[in-house]
């Protein structure tokens, strides 16, 4: 298998500007988690998703961050408008509901 | 709620020497435990996982872990460190006993010396 797969690898932006990150689960997971890393915060989930359906948004820092997951084989996380305090690592992990998370290599995300 | 802690952000030892990383852990029921960790510009990579059953687990790369019910803790060890152990490790614990939503621990950092 191919694993969790996201893209950007690296994106660089200036604040204000719309940025969207995506992420293709491994086939057949039915559990989809987004996390942002900082070294200030460390590793947080912002939001995850089961069969599609977000379950838990409690993460999510303001209203500038969105996610969807319109089928099982991929998600977005958009930040409109961006801030330089957005700047992190973005990974994306998906699950089966009976075995562990397997995380993709994240998306470095600076922000000008 | 759960919560996790992790004893040192910064373990330093000489190869061959016994590595061990810091976990403690606070849940209201009986959790799923797991120790991940992350090489530089990687994702996060499972090193072992406890659920059920035996209170000591096997990992991959020589790692293990002890469920301590008593001391909520979930320490992980390695008998003889290799340059290739530096890393940094995270502990995390589920909410209850599922896969589902995790919390992580701060992480530790454990560079090995020559």
């Amino acid at each position: 298998d191919a694993g969790v797969i996201q893209s950007p690898r690296h994106e660089v932006t200036e604040m204000g500007q719309e940025v969207t990150l995506r992420c293709k689960p491994i086939s057949g997971h039915d559990y989809l988690f987004w996390y942002r890393q900082t070294m200030m915060r460390g590793l947080e989930l912002l939001i995850y998703f089961n069969n599609n359906v977000p379950i838990d948004d409690s993460g999510m820092p303001e209203d500038r961050f969105s996610a969807k997951m319109p089928n099982a084989s991929f998600s977005t996380l958009k930040i409109q408008p961006s801030e330089p305090r957005d700047s992190a690592v973005y990974f994306c992990a998906s699950s089966l509901v009976t075995r562990e998370q397997y995380f993709g290599p994240g998306t470095r995300l600076t922000v000008t | 709620a759960q919560s996790v802690t992790q004893l040192g952000s910064h373990v330093s030892v000489s190869e061959g020497a016994l590595v061990l990383l810091r976990c403690n852990y606070s849940s209201s029921v009986p959790p799923y435990l797991f120790w991940y960790v992350q090489y530089p510009n990687q994702g996060l990579q499972l090193l072992l996982k406890y659920t059920t059953g035996a209170t000591l687990v096997k990992g991959i790369n020589g790692f293990e872990a002890e469920f301590k019910k008593s001391e909520t803790s979930f320490h992980l060890t390695k008998p003889s460190a290799h340059m290739s152990d530096a890393a940094e490790y995270f502990c995390a614990v589920s909410r209850g006993t599922s896969y589902g939503k995790l919390t992580f621990g701060q992480g530790t950092i454990l560079t090995v010396h020559p």
